[in-house]
């Protein structure tokens, strides 16, 4: 596509449920990421892909958290059990390969947990 | 581990005034990026920079990287309001993954 598409925009959910996040990259961009924002602060790193690569999950906060790629291309993020501190804006990122490429945002899944 | 620090964290400027937000690493960079977050938006490239001492300009911003490829800069001439926002600096940490600044909020009085 166009640009780097993400859903739901917001999501409201009860504490302890699962919720899934999807992100659709920019066709042909082999590296993605996921960042979270809470309000007011900055991009906390959770994971990245690359290419056929194994992910670095080295900022998944918790075991709650996981992510995966299929085929390359989409990518889910999924919170199970979710809790409160959880709510934030999830940020999909994709660029054309690693190393100094530029990351193209999508617009952030709000994740609000009640 | 190379830790990049970005400061200041929040600065408030009377339209026209300058701004200058400061990215600096205890370790080499291999090149550094700058995004934009609007209130409310997601973050957007602004720019790249390689080269040890490269200075490039957008219309009033300006960006340097140092020297030794240590520290970054991004200068606004006469700020106005539709310069309001996050300024987030980005480099390749050792696993060439973009990490990013803590970022820089700037607010313009108009």
């Amino acid at each position: 596509g166009a640009g780097v598409s993400q859903s739901p925009s917001n999501k409201v959910t009860e504490k302890g449920k699962d919720v899934e996040l999807r992100c659709d990259p920019i066709s042909g961009h082999t590296a993605l990421y996921w960042y979270r924002q809470s309000l007011g602060q900055g991009l906390e790193f959770l994971i990245y892909f690359q290419g056929n690569s194994a992910p670095d999950k080295s900022g998944l906060p918790s075991d709650r958290f996981s992510a995966e790629r299929t085929g390359g291309s989409v990518s889910t993020l999924t919170i199970q059990r979710t809790q409160q501190e959880d709510s934030a804006v999830y940020l999909c990122a994709s660029s054309l390969h690693s190393g100094a490429n530029v990351l193209t945002f999508g617009a952030g899944s709000r994740l609000t947990v009640l | 581990g190379q830790q990049v620090m970005q400061i200041p964290q929040y600065q408030h400027v009377q339209e026209g005034e300058d701004f200058t937000t400061y990215c600096n690493s205890s370790t080499t960079l291999s090149n550094i990026q700058w995004y934009k977050q609007r209130p409310g938006g997601h973050p957007v490239f602004l720019i790249q920079l390689v080269k040890s001492g490269e200075v490039k300009k957008q219309k009033r911003l300006t960006f340097q990287f140092g020297e030794a490829k240590k520290n970054s800069s991004l200068h606004i001439t006469a700020t106005q309001t539709t310069d309001v926002g996050t300024y987030f600096c980005a480099y390749n940490n050792a696993g060439n993954m973009l990490t990013f600044g803590g970022g820089t909020r700037l607010m313009v009085k108009p």
